[in-house]
């Protein structure tokens, strides 16, 4: 099963939004409501951002937003600040096994 | 606080054979699943397997099923992940994380991870 879509990279200002796409399939990110986000600096341990398309885990700020429409999901970053620079992973669970990745998104603040 | 912290990583040559452990603390840990991820260098991250709470089962992503063995004790605190048959293509930065309960496809603590390098 292929990975799930993501740009390879976005960038946006401090203080501004920036929103992060992650494409499935039906089998996937369209099929279930079970789609999540980690941020990752490079070097340290992932993180959870989002589950189930737009909860946020305690302690996660709500400038981090997960929304989704058909086979795709996104994460929004509002009010962007220069320690949101990380690479972000989407996840989704799938008919044929837990959990499906996607490639990662370099987020760049300018 | 939680913690989870891999070791056993290192260069191993094609057809070898490497040990990952991964220590854990901060939390209950026989009341939670585990799993096993990895990435890549200039990849993305990648599912490879989860354990159950009582070590009585176990799933495994089709790319390395049949070669690596995930198992735990819980008496020690600790996951392992037995890798046998290594080809190159194994080479990447190995993560334990701890389940999201009740679910096994959520993942709310992870390690830093360890090296593996699979290489003549």
């Amino acid at each position: 099963q292929s990975a799930l879509t993501q740009p390879a990279s976005v960038s946006g200002s401090p203080g501004q939004s920036i929103t992060i796409s992650c494409t499935g399939t039906s089998s996937d990110v369209g099929g279930y409501n079970y789609v999540s986000w980690y941020q990752h600096h490079p070097g340290k341990a992932p993180k959870l951002m989002i589950y189930d398309v737009s909860n946020r885990p305690s302690g996660i700020s709500n400038r981090f937003s997960g929304s989704k429409s058909g086979n795709t999901a996104s994460l929004t970053i509002s009010g962007l600040q220069a320690e949101d620079e990380a690479d972000y992973y989407c996840s989704s669970y799938t008919s044929t096994s837990p959990v499906i990745f996607g490639g990662g998104t370099k987020l760049t603040v300018l | 606080q939680v913690q989870l912290v891999e070791s056993g990583g290192g260069l191993v040559k094609p057809g070898g054979s490497l040990r990952l452990s991964c220590a854990a603390s901060g939390f209950t840990f026989r009341d939670y699943y585990l799993t096993w991820i990895r990435q890549a260098p200039g990849k993305g991250l990648e599912w490879l397997s989860y354990i159950s709470i009582s070590d009585d089962y176990a799933n495994y992503a089709d790319s390395v099923k049949g070669r690596f063995t995930i198992s735990r004790d819980n008496a020690k605190n600790s996951l392992y992940l037995q890798m046998d048959s290594l080809r190159a293509e194994d080479t990447a930065v190995y993560y334990c994380a701890r389940a999201l309960q009740p679910t096994v496809y959520y993942f709310d603590y992870w390690g830093q991870g360890t090296l593996v390098t699979v290489s003549s």
